[in-house]
């Protein structure tokens, strides 16, 4: 079985520009989590989905920071306007019935 | 501050050693988990220790847990070269389905 898919792997984008980030979770799986890691930070709970329904987003750092998660195979995490400080590694997990989750390989942002 | 506070946050040791990593955590909880993040990489799952599970093994990783300390350990055996990584605790504190993750342990085994 193919595990949590995101794309784009790497993106390197200007200061102000709008930033989609994509995630296919496994299938089967009910819960949908969107991370953000960097050296100062580590890992954070940007928010997560429970059945395509957003349940947390306390974790998400401002406005310009948006998610969605359209059907039960896709969700997308949105910057817009993109600034320097939001270069992390933005990772998605899924789980399903057990709380183990499932990460996918991440994506490295760099904004300049 | 984080559920799950890991110590220490570095540790380096030699190929064949045992690696001991410590995470403490503050509310109760359901269960325990324990990943692993290769450099550039996502977390992997490497096991889980129930609330009412105080020892649990899996290859060369031996897992206790404490719930009167609030405690639990990752030992790895007969360290690897290939050990090398991050190390993460995890808390399912039934918060509506998350884990709340520790800063994580950064494994260096030389060879």
């Amino acid at each position: 079985d193919a595990g949590v898919i995101q794309s784009p792997r790497h993106e390197v984008t200007e200061m102000g520009q709008e930033v989609t980030l994509r995630c296919k979770p496994i299938s089967g799986h009910d819960y949908l989590f969107w991370y953000r890691q960097t050296m100062m930070r580590g890992l954070e709970l940007l928010i997560y989905f429970n059945n395509n329904v957003p349940i947390d987003d306390s974790g998400m750092p401002e406005d310009r920071f948006s998610a969605k998660m359209p059907n039960a195979s896709f969700s997308t995490l949105k910057i817009q306007p993109s600034e320097p400080r939001d270069s992390a590694v933005y990772f998605c997990a899924s789980r399903g019935t057990s709380s183990t989750q499932y990460f996918g390989p991440g994506t490295r942002l760099t904004v300049l | 501050s984080q559920q799950g506070e890991e110590d220490p946050q570095a540790l380096s040791i030699q190929e064949g050693e045992n690696a001991t990593m410590n995470c403490s955590y503050k509310t109760s909880i359901n269960n325990l988990q324990w990943y692993r993040q290769n450099s550039g990489r996502g977390l992997v799952h490497l096991i889980l220790i129930r609330s009412n599970e105080r020892e649990k093994h899996s290859g060369r990783l031996r897992v206790t847990l404490d719930t009167s300390k609030k405690s639990s350990s990752l030992l790895i055996t007969a360290s690897r070269a290939a050990d090398t990584a991050s190390y993460f605790c995890a808390t399912d504190a039934n918060q509506g389905g998350k884990l709340i993750f520790g800063q994580g342990t950064e494994l260096s085994v030389k060879p």
